[in-house]
């Protein structure tokens, strides 16, 4: 059974770097095809996609956020780590992660419930 | 930012068939990735839909069916139920194997 949950803090102040962890049950990062990703939704407004790592340790950003973004994984503890720098109110959003089993160009067929962050002073 | 452009309402009576365009370009959908439909009902996290194109994921009513040509991909549902009534977002790759997301459209059962 795959699960995935994000964890993180509920509140940041504007310019401060946010640190959010996929934690994940029922698959290895390190077998051949899998992939997490994370993925945003401010209040009321459509998905976006942040950043990607694969079970090779290859890692895709957002071209508007890749400066802000780094995303890295843990493969003992089934954990992938996103870290968001010079946070503004406009990135209050629900934060997922969300798996891809079948490799670059495969769905997102697991996802976390979401966490919500508030950038707010 | 959203490079896949959906109409943001549909709707429809019980019963009835909607469908939902997803549009790209060359760099994109245009480019040979395949086209992902997700279901989001209100407060929840999003769940796959259709993938591949028009494939769909054990548990999924045979109701919902995807298509795609060219720059283009469509989601239609037919004999729509109350249930139904959600967002629903396509989704694809670029060149650079990043992820992209439709504007999203809001299916309204009448």
């Amino acid at each position: 059974q795959v699960t995935l949950r994000e964890s993180g803090p509920a509140l940041v102040k504007p310019t401060q770097t946010l640190t959010l962890t996929c934690t994940f049950s029922g698959f290895s990062l390190s077998t051949s095809g899998m992939c997490v990703s994370w993925i945003r939704q401010p209040p009321g407004k459509a998905l976006e996609w942040l950043a990607l790592i694969d079970w090779d340790d290859d890692k895709y950003y957002s071209t508007s956020l890749k400066t802000r973004l780094t995303i890295s994984k843990d493969t003992s503890k089934n954990q992938v780590v996103l870290t968001m720098t010079n946070m503004d109110p406009v990135d209050t959003a629900t934060y997922y992660c969300a798996r891809i089993g079948t490799g670059g160009g495969g769905p997102f067929d697991y996802w976390g419930q979401g966490t919500l962050v508030t950038v707010s002073s | 930012q959203s490079v896949l452009t959906q109409p943001p309402s549909v709707s429809g009576a019980p019963g009835q068939r909607v469908t939902i365009s997803c549009t790209g370009s060359s760099s994109n959908i245009g480019a040979g990735y395949d086209v992902h439909w997700y279901q989001q009902l209100p407060g929840t996290a999003p769940k796959l839909l259709i993938y591949g194109n028009s494939n769909r994921p054990s548990g999924v009513p045979d109701r919902f069916s995807g298509s795609k040509s060219g720059t283009s991909a469509s989601l239609a549902i037919t004999g729509l139920q109350a249930e139904d009534e959600a967002d629903y977002y396509c989704q694809s790759y670029d060149s650079s194997l990043r992820g992209v997301f439709g504007t999203g459209t809001k299916v309204t059962v009448l």
